[in-house]
């Protein structure tokens, strides 16, 4: 069964600190994705990657950075994390191509206070 | 760039009724509309999808409806079960080189009551 594994399923950090989250897919899949969920405001993509070392912006990637070293692993990292930053975040991964399907981890609760 | 409108936000519906749940876009480009159902505790999940080549699609109790003239689809639960109480997810995508253009909308809150 197509499997996404994040990390953590809560985190709590502090104002400043730097964290990491990650996210491992099984299921050779080219494509990564990183969303942030938060209530009224739906899945909003922070950074996407189609390839090992490649890295693509989204709609919100300011406070963020990703790295992807290997074909199975993808990490959002917080440098410096702030208290808007707490939020739901999702992991997600899929085959290469056009309008394949998303496959979600059960995301990451942050709190940052 | 494509926005998604969804409406509504929460819909409760009695076991057995029906539920319709409505989205807009904006870029007529837009050609790819998936739907995702998201359970409590869980990362969202791809139910359904229709591409802008066909107007409706059906999966046993589950059908989407395209209007490309007039830039909306739609999701039809029929015969709603507790079980499908959950957060609903519609999005719209172009042919853009990769997915990172898929646009979700805001979500559905639908409850089932038995």
């Amino acid at each position: 069964d197509v499997k996404v594994t994040q990390s953590s399923r809560y985190l709590v950090k502090r104002t400043g600190e730097k964290v990491f989250l990650e996210c491992v897919q099984d299921m050779d899949h080219e494509n990564m994705f990183w969303y942030r969920q938060d209530p009224g405001l739906g899945l909003r993509l922070i950074y996407f990657s189609y390839d090992v070392k490649m890295k693509e912006k989204g709609d919100i990637p300011e406070g963020y950075s990703v790295s992807r070293e290997k074909k199975e692993r993808f990490s959002l990292i917080l440098e410096s994390a702030s208290t808007n930053q707490t939020s739901m975040y999702l992991c997600a991964s899929s085959l290469a191509g056009r309008h394949s399907p998303l496959h979600f981890g059960n995301g990451t609760r942050l709190t940052v206070t | 760039g494509e926005n998604v409108e969804q409406h509504p936000s929460t819909l409760s519906v009695q076991e057995g009724d029906s539920a319709v749940i409505k989205c807009t876009y904006s870029d007529s480009a837009s050609n790819y509309f998936p739907w995702y159902k998201q359970e409590l505790g869980k990362g969202p999940q791809l139910i359904i999808d229709i591409r802008s080549n066909v107007g409706e699609k059906k999966d046993q109790r589950i059908a989407v409806t395209l209007n490309k003239t007039a830039k909306h689809f739609s999701l039809h639960i029929t015969e709603t079960q507790p079980e499908d109480s959950a957060v609903y997810f519609c999005a719209a995508s172009g042919d853009g080189g990769s997915q990172g253009n898929l646009i979700f909308g805001k979500g559905t809150k639908l409850s089932v009551k038995p």
